[in-house]
């Protein structure tokens, strides 16, 4: 049973475009986070949420909006989608959400934006 | 502004040679320390970890790291290097006051045949 999945697993599309990417844990765990990883390999988190409720959120733009319907989901979706959007995204989860806490990692969402 | 810097984004070790990969922090409190790897197409994989106790800490495939405080490191090391090994690494750090994980650059290592 894979432990955090996503999906899709590659998007392509045209700038302007809205898209969302989906994200599920089966681990049991309280906290979710979606990072951006780009070209150059850097990673970098977005937003964190814990039991629904958004505890993280870095200077994204607003056409970024996480949803989490439940503690198990977290959402991402993206309005009017940029060139600079292309990237990796990653989601995660850890057991309390704690900054010693463990995260696991997703495999990825693989953006790319005409 | 905390941070986190890995000399080095590239490391090649020939096989069966020791790996050493560097990481330093930037902190005046001992932050909680993380390496994770990252297999070629997929997620990242907590290799080890330094919280509190013991600052040698032991991880998965054969990698370990020592927390130094002196020197504000966290340097990951494997006696012997495997093929397998070849992947991108990543330490990580937390505790600077809220509960995110600030990442270094990740280091690149190339195991040679």
């Amino acid at each position: 049973d894979t432990a955090v999945s996503q999906t899709p697993k590659y998007l392509v599309t045209q700038m302007g475009n809205d898209k969302s990417i989906k994200c599920e844990q089966n681990l049991g765990h309280d906290t979710m986070y979606w990072y951006k990883q780009d070209s150059k390999k850097f990673l970098k988190i977005m937003f964190s949420y814990n039991n629904k409720e958004l505890i993280i959120n870095e200077t994204v733009p607003n056409r970024f909006s996480p949803k989490s319907p439940d503690k198990a989901h977290l959402n991402l979706h993206i309005n009017s989608l940029e060139l600079g959007d292309s990237a990796v995204y990653f989601c995660a989860s850890s057991r309390v959400g704690n900054a010693a806490d463990t995260q696991y990692f997703g495999p990825g969402t693989r953006l790319t934006v005409l | 502004a905390q941070s986190v810097t890995q000399l080095g984004s590239h490391v090649s070790v020939s096989e069966g040679a020791l790996v050493l990969l560097r990481c330093n922090y930037s902190s005046s409190v001992p932050p909680y320390l993380f390496w994770y790897v990252q297999y070629p197409n997929q997620g990242l994989q907590l290799l080890l970890k330094y919280t509190t106790g013991a600052t040698l800490v032991k991880g998965i495939n054969g990698f370990e790291a020592e927390f130094k405080k002196s020197e504000t490191s966290f340097h990951l090391t494997k006696p012997s290097a495997h093929m397998s090994d070849a992947a991108e690494y990543f330490c990580a750090a937390g505790g600077f006051g809220n509960e995110k994980l600030t990442f270094g650059t990740g280091t690149r290592l190339t195991i040679i045949p």
